[in-house]
C-alpha cells in the first residue's frame, strides 16, 4: 500500500515570494505521483505529474516538482507566486500503472498582497 | 482526457433517506473510482466501481451503505443510503485512463455536494 504526507498543513507566502509545498510518500513498489490544485468550491484540476523519466517535471501556472526516489519526495515549487494561486493543493500516489490513487491532507496556500 | 459528468451537482436531502449520485463519461474506461471528501479535508477513496463485478470497497466503507452499480463502461452510480448528517460532504468521482507515455493519468469529476439535515 502507498500514503502521502503532506508536511505542511497551511503555508502563508506574500505575493511574488517563491514558496515550496512539501510532500513525502511511502510505498514499496514504483509509483506515479501528482499535485492537484482545488481552488474554493470547485473540483480537482491537475497540475502536474510524475510517470518516468525526468525527475524534474514541469506543469501548469508556473508551477514544477522534482521527483526524489532516495527521499521517497515530491515537492512542488514556484518561483513567484501570485494571488490567484491561493488554493488547496494536494498531493496524490499510485502505485505505478495499478489504479487507485492515496491523497495527502492537503496544503492550503494563501498568498497575501 | 476524459470528460465526465457527474450529477447532481449538490442537493440538500432528509436524514433516513437516499441519494444516488451519478457519473457518466465520454468515453469507455476500465477503472472509476468514488471518493468523499468531507468538510475541510482531503480526498478518501470510498471505492472502485469495477464494469461487470461488484465494486471493491476500502476500508471503512461497507456496500450496504455505499452501493455502486457499473452497468458499462462508461457510467457508474453511488447510493448514499440512509443518510446521516456525518455523511455531508462532496462525493466524487474520478477515471483512469492508461494511455500510452504520459497520457495515463486521472480525471475528476465536478463533485456532488450532498448536505443532509
Amino acid at each position: 500500500a502507498q500514503s502521502v504526507t503532506q508536511l505542511d498543513s497551511q503555508v502563508p507566502v506574500f505575493e511574488e515570494a517563491p514558496v515550496e509545498l512539501r510532500c513525502n510518500y511511502s510505498s514499496s513498489v514504483s509509483v506515479y505521483l501528482f499535485w492537484y490544485v482545488q481552488y474554493p468550491n470547485q473540483g480537482l484540476q491537475l497540475l502536474l505529474k510524475y510517470l518516468s523519466g525526468s525527475t524534474l517535471v514541469k506543469g501548469i501556472n508556473g508551477f514544477e516538482a522534482e521527483f526524489n526516489k532516495s527521499q521517497t519526495s515530491f515537492h512542488l515549487r514556484k518561483p513567484s507566486v501570485h494571488i490567484s494561486d491561493t488554493a488547496e493543493y494536494f498531493c496524490a500516489v499510485s502505485a505505478a500503472n495499478a489504479g487507485k490513487s492515496t491523497f495527502g491532507d492537503g496544503t492550503t496556500l494563501t498568498v497575501k498582497p | 482526457s476524459a470528460v465526465i459528468s457527474q450529477k447532481p451537482s449538490r442537493d440538500i436531502c432528509q436524514r433516513g433517506t437516499s441519494l444516488t449520485i451519478q457519473c457518466q463519461v465520454d468515453s469507455q474506461v476500465t477503472m472509476m473510482f468514488w471518493y468523499r471528501q468531507q468538510p475541510g479535508q482531503s480526498l478518501t477513496l470510498i471505492a472502485t466501481a469495477n464494469q461487470g463485478s461488484e465494486a471493491t470497497y476500502e476500508s471503512g466503507f461497507v456496500i450496504d451503505k455505499f452501493p455502486i452499480s457499473r452497468p458499462n463502461l462508461t457510467f457508474s452510480t453511488l447510493t448514499v443510503s440512509n443518510m446521516s448528517p456525518e455523511d455531508s460532504s462532496i462525493y466524487l468521482c474520478s477515471v483512469l485512463r492508461r494511455g500510452t507515455g504520459n497520457s495515463y493519468g486521472y480525471t475528476f469529476g465536478s463533485g456532488t455536494r450532498l448536505t443532509v439535515v
